[in-house]
């Protein structure tokens, strides 16, 4: 099973919004599975910002956002602030008939 | 607040096998509907899914670590471990474990990993 895609890079500008997109398969991100989302700053752990594909856990910005379309499934981060920039990678369920998780293989975000 | 923390030798000989725990504080690994996860990210690389343990015992793996790859789990100790044999280069990483959440209800599957432990740096190397 290979990783799902995701952008090496992205960039943008404080106060505006980007999008980083994970393109998966009919058998991972495509089917009925639903995404999840980390951001991980140098040196530190991977930090759960979206779950279930849309859903924030507690104490996580509303800034971030999850959807999905078809096999590609995307974080969006409104309002960005220089303390976003980090490395952010989705993760799906990827098992047919048992439990196999495939990671993204990570967007380096760059503030402006 | 759930707590995790990895544990074990920094430099592994090639050949050998990795040793790592993790223990878990501020609530039982015990906890139903849980699964418990190892997950590693080689230098300057992103993350694999090593595998992972339900709090029955069941575990599941990477099939390309499978035939390496033990995780066990210790309810006394409030632990789990991993041990992935006959190491080589390929294999230094900073190893992570994570509470892992996930299920497939009617058709829809979701999981997620959290909390994270801080990470533990391994290095294969003679």
């Amino acid at each position: 099973q290979s990783a799902l895609t995701q952008p090496a890079s992205v960039s943008g500008s404080p106060g505006q919004s980007i999008t980083i997109s994970c393109t998966g398969t009919s058998s991972d991100v495509g089917s009925y599975n639903l995404v999840s989302w980390y951001q991980q700053h140098p040196g530190k752990a991977p930090k759960l910002m979206i779950y279930e594909g849309s859903k924030r856990p507690s104490g996580v910005s509303n800034r971030f956002s999850g959807s999905k379309s078809g096999n590609t499934a995307s974080l969006t981060i409104s309002g960005l602030q220089a303390e976003d920039e980090a490395d952010y990678y989705c993760c799906s369920y990827a098992g047919s008939s048992t439990l196999y998780v495939v990671f993204g293989g990570g967007t380096k975000l760059t503030v402006l | 607040q759930l707590q995790l923390q990895e544990s074990g030798p920094g430099l592994v000989k090639p050949s050998e096998t990795l040793s790592l725990t993790c223990t878990v504080s501020g609530g039982s690994i015990s906890s139903s509907s849980y699964y418990w996860g190892w997950i590693r990210q080689p230098p300057g690389k992103g993350l694999e899914w090593i595998g992972s343990i339900y709090y029955s015992g069941s575990t599941y793996y990477n099939p390309s670590l499978k035939s390496r790859v033990t995780i066990s789990v210790d309810t006394s100790k409030n632990q789990f471990s991993l041990k992935l044999s006959s190491v080589t280069a390929a294999d230094t990483a900073v190893y992570y474990c994570a509470r892992h959440q996930g299920y497939c209800t009617g058709g829809v599957c979701g999981n997620w990993f959290d909390p994270w432990g801080q990470g533990t740096l391994v290095t294969v190397s003679s």
